[in-house]
């Protein structure tokens, strides 16, 4: 069966610290992806990686970086974390449901990270 | 960029009604669309997705329609049952790997 492991499911910093959100996938996936999920604004992309090393911010990247040094491993990393970065943290991968027509998206069970 | 509104936000219905859940987009080159649900405490899961060259497609007591003139597409769930209670997100695809969601929809059933 398809994995995706968020290493924590609560968290919680205080401001200005620096915070590793890890994820693991386990089907051998290129594409890996962290959302940020709030009420009312659905999930929104923060950055995306489709290789080893590679990556591309998504639409909300202000505030966070990433790393990936190996394929089945996605961190998200906020340097200084602030209040305003208390959310739902979902980690994804995905796989073509065709080729050029559509990516099946696995997603971990999240991260509620406070920032006090 | 692409813009995905989703009503309505909350959904209450007696267990063996159907539920419909809307969805609108704004991006006329978005060609693929999504559902995802996610039941509490976990991450959202997909349960039946849609072409730009489809108009209707189904899944059992699922089914999802689109209308690519009026940029809208729907998805339909038939004889609820409890298990079906979540939260449904929409959502819209140009480019294999960038999806814009919509804001969900929390689906109650009673029993």
């Amino acid at each position: 069966d398809v994995k995706v492991t968020q290493s924590s499911r609560y968290l919680v910093k205080r401001t200005g610290e620096k915070v590793f959100l890890e994820c693991v996938q386990d089907m051998d996936h290129e594409n890996m992806f962290w959302y940020r999920q709030d009420p009312g604004l659905g999930l929104r992309l923060i950055y995306f990686s489709y290789d080893v090393k590679m990556k591309e911010k998504g639409d909300i990247p202000e505030g966070y970086s990433v790393s990936r040094e190996k394929k089945e491993r996605f961190s998200l990393i906020l340097e200084s974390a602030s209040t305003n970065q208390t959310s739902m943290y979902l980690c994804a991968s995905s796989t073509p449901v065709l080729v050029g027509l559509g990516e099946k998206l696995f997603f971990g069970s999240g991260t509620q990270l406070s920032v006090l | 960029g692409e813009n995905v509104e989703q009503h309505p936000s909350t959904l209450s219905v007696q267990e063996g009604d159907s539920a419909v859940i809307k969805c609108t987009y704004s991006d006329s080159a978005s060609n693929y669309f999504p559902w995802y649900k996610q039941e509490l405490g976990k991450g959202p899961q997909l349960i039946i997705d849609i072409r730009s060259n489809v108009g209707e497609k189904k899944d059992q007591r699922i089914a999802v329609t689109l209308n690519k003139t009026a940029k809208h597409f729907s998805l339909h769930i038939t004889e609820t049952q409890p298990e079906d209670s979540a939260v449904y997100f929409c959502a819209a695809s140009k480019a294999f790997n960038k999806f814009y969601f919509g804001s969900g929809t929390k689906l109650n059933v009673k029993p």
